[in-house]
């Protein structure tokens, strides 16, 4: 069981580019989040998804967006590149939208925007 | 609205001694508590959580924290450390609400090992 997978591992940008960051889960999990990981202000919720076809702003929306076509997959789209956007993201996934549990994460996607 | 704050950014330990790593909260509502922790270079993984019932909760690899309501903190401990407990650790709240369970985490605790 692969869990969550995202790509690309790493990736430098050039300001202005659009990029696309890949989130596939294979637990069948309904609800799905993107955080970003900055030093000091620890994961930061951007957008989640509480079941297929459904998405949800989180704290720092600004500059993203997500779409959820499927069960499995959760991608993340940069539009238009900046460097306040160089950060580590993380993928992660929980059974269920409707009760608290475990988040499971996978293991994030190292971003430079220069 | 809830909060997370994580009073110490680092915490250096010797190999064998007991470390705590403190972590206080703050909720408008019922709360539901996390230890995550982050090996170098990689994601997150889940060390114990509090959701409901005893207060001390234990979790992976030695790991404890407790719930204390009245002080609204959540302690993380272990009596004594190794070197493969250097990592990052991040405390995380947890509400219910009309969006859903979301986790809002704290700035992190960087544990460093010494032999």
């Amino acid at each position: 069981i692969a869990g969550i997978t995202q790509a690309p591992t790493s990736q430098i940008l050039a300001a202005g580019r659009r990029m696309t960051l890949r989130c596939t889960q294979d637990m069948r999990h309904n609800a799905m989040y993107w955080y970003r990981q900055d030093l000091g202000l620890g994961l930061r919720l951007i957008h989640y998804s509480n079941t297929a076809g459904t998405t949800g702003k989180g704290e720092v929306p600004d500059g993203y967006s997500v779409s959820r076509a499927n069960t499995d997959d959760f991608p993340l789209t940069l539009a238009s590149a900046v460097p306040s956007q160089t950060s580590v993201y993380f993928c992660a996934s929980s059974v269920d939208a409707g009760r608290v549990d475990t988040q499971y994460f996978g293991p994030g996607t190292r971003l430079t925007v220069l | 609205a809830q909060s997370v704050t994580q009073l110490d950014s680092q915490v250096p330990v010797f190999e064998e001694a007991p470390v705590e790593l403190r972590c206080n909260y703050s909720s408008s509502v019922s709360v539901y508590l996390f230890w995550y922790v982050q090996y170098p270079n990689q994601g997150l993984q889940l060390l114990l959580k509090y959701l409901s019932g005893s207060t001390l909760v234990k979790g992976i690899n030695g790991f404890e924290a407790e719930f204390n309501k009245s002080q609204t903190s959540f302690h993380l401990r272990k009596p004594s450390v190794h070197i493969s407990d250097t990592a990052e650790y991040f405390c995380a709240v947890s509400a219910m609400g009309a969006a859903g369970n979301k986790l809002t985490f704290g700035g992190g605790t960087r544990v460093l090992v010494k032999p």
